[in-house]
């Protein structure tokens, strides 16, 4: 079946020490999205690629970086984490052809920073 | 800016009552629609969406959802409720203009056995 994947499923990290989360798509989708969710909120969009065209929400810390190096990966890269950063990591895909721009989820990634 | 605003944020029911979400946005233009579930622990599920055509759209689990556009709304429905549609409930949507899902901060429902 066509899907996202991410992992690890859940990612426990130190205060400070880098972290990847990584995403994968069979979906050939152009757009890839990272969200972060923290409990009982909406998802919060972190920045997507269109194919590899880089796009940053304004409100995104610089403490998040991702990187696309093809269509099928995306990595989500926490150069140092904070209590903060503690929530879930999500992974989505969409195809930016008409406006059935429906957003593929994958399970997300639950971040645990001690 | 653009907006989603759901209504009620907390919702507690008995099992087999009715249920409408409210879901309304601000966008004027053409938009796609979504309501996604979120049981607890789970990730995001989609449970019904609306691009075109019947306003009227059949999801998942017996959930149906309305857009009524003069209202700017796309309420969802559920006649008869169960223990185990406890969950939280986001509505979205996608403006013609751009990729970004706008959503709204979330209804979490709790259906009392």
């Amino acid at each position: 079946d066509a899907m996202v994947i991410q992992n690890p499923r859940y990612q426990v990290t130190q205060f400070g020490k880098p972290v990847t989360l990584s995403c994968s798509q069979t979906l050939n989708h152009n757009v890839m999205y990272w969200y972060q969710q923290k409990s009982s909120q909406a998802p919060k969009l972190l920045f997507h690629y269109y194919d590899k065209d880089f796009n940053n929400e304004a409100d995104t810390p610089d403490n998040f970086q991702s990187r696309r190096p093809n269509t099928s990966f995306c990595f989500l890269d926490i150069r140092s984490p904070g209590l903060g950063d503690a929530a879930m990591y999500l992974c989505a895909t969409s195809t930016p052809l008409g406006l059935a721009r429906e957003q593929f989820f994958g399970p997300g990634t639950r971040l645990t920073v001690l | 800016a653009q907006s989603v605003s759901q209504h009620n944020h907390h919702v507690i029911l008995s099992e087999a009552a009715s249920l409408e979400l409210g879901c309304n946005y601000s966008y004027g233009g053409t938009v796609n629609l979504f309501w996604y579930v979120q049981y607890p622990g789970q990730h995001l599920q989609l449970l019904l969406k609306y691009f075109s055509g019947d306003p009227l759209v059949k999801g998942i689990k017996g959930f149906e959802a309305e857009f009524i556009k003069s209202k700017f709304s796309f309420n969802l429905r559920k006649p008869s409720v169960q223990w185990s549609d406890t969950a939280e409930y986001f509505c979205a949507v996608i403006q013609d203009s751009n990729y970004q899902l706008i959503w709204g901060a979330g209804t979490k429902l709790i259906i009392k056995p």
